[in-house]
């Protein structure tokens, strides 16, 4: 199993700025993936953080929005830029081992409030 | 297409009493794997178990059970007696093996609340 520290848990920031959620696991995983989960709803994929390379965005998420970066196989960091009340939402972080038999771990995720 | 369905969208039932969750998927790969995971309201996603498509057997663990039937593509996640602890939404997730991009398909997620 795999252990992932999330931070910021919460934020509350202004409209037009950006904030940078960070994702440490404790040890090398695969795969690395940020969600977006709006209240009462299901999980929806922003991207497939990839290390050493550009992201692997979902359709309707895009890099200038939605920077991420991976330096290495434990840590990753996704940016929510030029924030509006529509990016309010929880943010999660997940990380798998790159086999379609395995579990993924999720951290505490970021619960952000844009006004 | 793949997909995966949680038709409830919100069960209420008083503690103690049994409580089946449903979770109906499709897919066109021949291996693929199912998962439950548990989101309690502290929000952090819990792993409950995993199903590969092979292994039809129904697995208990403690007042968790799992009915897996390829026939039906159901893969249904029952608690006994259930506790107030148990209140939560959880997920139902579909992981197919030619998919090179290991990405979890999620069912809507059904919120189970136990009153007490």
């Amino acid at each position: 199993s795999a252990v992932i520290s999330q931070k910021p848990s919460r934020d509350i920031c202004q409209r037009g700025t950006s904030l940078t959620i960070q994702c440490q696991v404790d040890s090398q995983v695969t795969m690395m993936f940020w969600y977006r989960q709006q209240p009462g709803q299901s999980l929806t994929l922003i991207a497939t953080a990839n290390q050493g390379s550009e992201a692997t965005y979902e359709s309707g998420f895009v890099i200038d929005k939605f920077p991420i970066s991976r330096p290495n196989l434990t840590f990753s960091t996704l940016t929510v830029s030029n924030m509006s009340p529509e990016d309010s939402s929880i943010y999660l972080c997940s990380a798998r081992q790159g086999l379609p038999n395995t579990e993924a771990f999720f951290g505490q995720g970021t619960r952000l409030t844009v006004v | 297409a793949q997909k995966v369905t949680q038709a409830q969208t919100e069960i209420s039932v008083v503690e103690k009493e049994d409580v089946t969750l449903d979770c109906v998927y499709e897919t066109r790969d021949t291996t693929y794997y199912l998962f439950w995971y548990k989101q309690p309201p502290s929000g952090e996603l819990v792993f409950l178990i995993r199903r590969n498509s092979f292994d039809e057997q129904n697995e208990i663990s403690g007042r968790y059970s799992w009915n897996f039937q390829k026939s039906t593509s159901s893969f249904n996640f029952t608690i006994t007696a259930s506790q107030v602890v148990d209140s939560a939404v959880y997920f139902c997730a579909l992981s197919e093996a030619k998919d090179s991009n290991y990405q979890l398909i999620w069912g809507a997620g059904t919120k189970l609340i136990i009153k007490p």
